[in-house]
């Protein structure tokens, strides 16, 4: 079983749709959730960080089960800039020392006019 | 504006030579990783150091060096020894206490 999995997609979505990603890991230890977000051909950016109780910012809100050990990721009212990779990284084993992360493949996003 | 410069952004390199890939950050960050990502994977961990002059292993490191002479610099050296270094690399670096990663432009490297 990968660490982080997460469906590749591509979700492909008409302008204005609600989308929602999920994205599991495998080590109930881990502390640090995120989702990043990639550009093709560019580096990973930071979209937001994922909190216990959930979080919003904007459109986007994020989500953790700790119990089912599943992140989500919530996209309304979807724009054509926001098609991109979308990554759901997770701290690694030991990583409060080493700051070591783990990455899921990635879900990719195409929004369409 | 601070940040991580990475270069070249693309590289060619024939069968059997070692490349050396740049890292440079003026983050004043004490932590830096180097990650291969490659179509359809996820980004996997192929050094790292938290300090100047110690770095450790990650999860791909064979075919692999690295060095951490300064602080603001940690460079890759891709050798022989990979034997499918055609990639997209990415350099990251961390603030002491943070968990985020922030993430230079990367450097794709194909092997001919």
């Amino acid at each position: 079983r990968k660490e982080v999995e997460q469906d590749p997609g591509p979700f492909n979505v008409p302008e204005g749709a609600t989308v929602a990603f999920n994205c599991t890991y495998s080590n109930s230890a881990s502390q640090s959730f995120f989702w990043y977000r990639q550009d093709c051909r560019k580096e990973p950016k930071l979209l937001m960080s994922v909190y216990s109780s959930g979080n919003e910012d904007g459109r986007f809100t994020a989500q953790l089960n700790r119990a089912s050990q599943y992140i989500s990721l919530l996209i309304r009212d979807s724009k054509l800039s926001d098609s991109a990779t979308y990554l759901c990284v997770v701290n690694g084993p030991g990583s409060s020392n080493t700051g070591k992360l783990i990455f899921g493949q990635g879900t990719t996003l195409q929004v369409k006019p | 504006d601070g940040g991580i410069t990475q270069s070249p952004k693309y590289l060619f390199r024939k069968e059997g030579q070692n490349v050396t890939l740049s890292c440079e950050q003026n983050l004043n960050h004490d932590a830096m990783y180097w990650y291969r990502q490659d179509p359809g994977q996820g980004l996997r961990l192929i050094y790292y150091s938290q300090i100047v002059n110690d770095f450790q292993k990650g999860d791909i490191a064979e075919g692999y060096s690295v060095s951490r002479e300064k602080k603001e610099s940690f460079p890759l050296t891709v050798t022989s020894a990979q034997k499918n270094p055609t990639a997209f690399y990415l350099c990251a670096s961390r603030a002491s206490g943070a968990n985020v990663l922030t993430f230079g432009a990367g450097s794709r490297l194909t092997v001919l």
